[in-house]
């Protein structure tokens, strides 16, 4: 499974789009690229994920580069409540594929 | 639905005693992990399984050891607990290979070995 790069830490302002960059250019073909949250010290949360197109939920939208070599999450109007560590993933989808977490981007919204 | 449900939430443990960690999900997954995750650390993979009887290792295997008897369970035991286990484990679970879906995690359990 490919690696990912990602900022330490980024700050946000309220209400602000927070917008998270991730690097992950020795992406294959068939790898999906996710994103996960892990507020305080709870277990980490699904946001996201998508392959090649750009995706949309209701808590964030998801922008991959046409090359796939990097992905920007966006939290379109963040919150206090968004304060969190993000982890962008690169996961294959056989059976030998497997969730690995790099150290993440630690986001702090502030008023 | 409890999604994934893991016991026990707190442990301290003296260096040298055994235990066993309990992660169950009732979502009917083929995919199940165990990590674990330091102050201040992303999550390590220590093991995992693709289904009923399979278990393989992660990036941290060393001191460790898993089983999964039934689909819905997957155990982690310490036969002699260190103090370097001391940690955050967190048990995740998944429908299929991990780019095909979301994972679902438990909230952990924090072992303690003095």
């Amino acid at each position: 499974d490919a690696k990912t790069t990602q900022p330490t830490s980024m700050d946000c302002a309220e209400g602000r789009a927070a917008n998270l960059p991730c690097n992950h250019s020795t992406i294959s073909g068939n790898e999906y690229v996710y994103w996960y949250r892990q507020i305080h010290s709870q277990g980490p949360q699904y946001i996201i994920h998508g392959l090649k197109n750009n995706e949309t939920n209701e808590m964030a939208s998801l922008i991959i580069t046409e090359d796939r070599k990097s992905s920007t999450l966006i939290l379109p109007h963040a919150t206090l409540r968004d304060t969190a560590v993000y982890y962008c993933i690169v996961v294959g989808t056989g059976t030998a594929s497997k969730l690995t977490f790099g150290t993440g981007t630690r986001l702090q919204v502030t008023l | 639905n409890a999604g994934v449900t893991q016991t026990p939430k707190f442990r301290v443990l003296k260096t040298g005693q055994s235990m066993t960690l309990l992660c169950a999900q009732d979502m009917n997954h083929e995919y199940m992990y165990w990590y674990r995750q330091d102050p201040g650390m992303g999550l390590r993979l220590i093991h995992y399984s693709v289904g009923e009887g399979t278990t393989a290792k992660g990036e941290v295997p060393d001191g460790y050891n898993v089983s999964r008897l039934k689909k819905q369970n997957f155990l982690l035991g310490l036969e002699s607990a260190a103090p370097s286990q001391t940690s955050v484990y967190f048990c995740a679970s998944t429908h299929g290979g991990g780019g095909f879906t979301e994972a679902f995690f438990g909230q952990g359990t924090r072992l303690t070995v003095v």
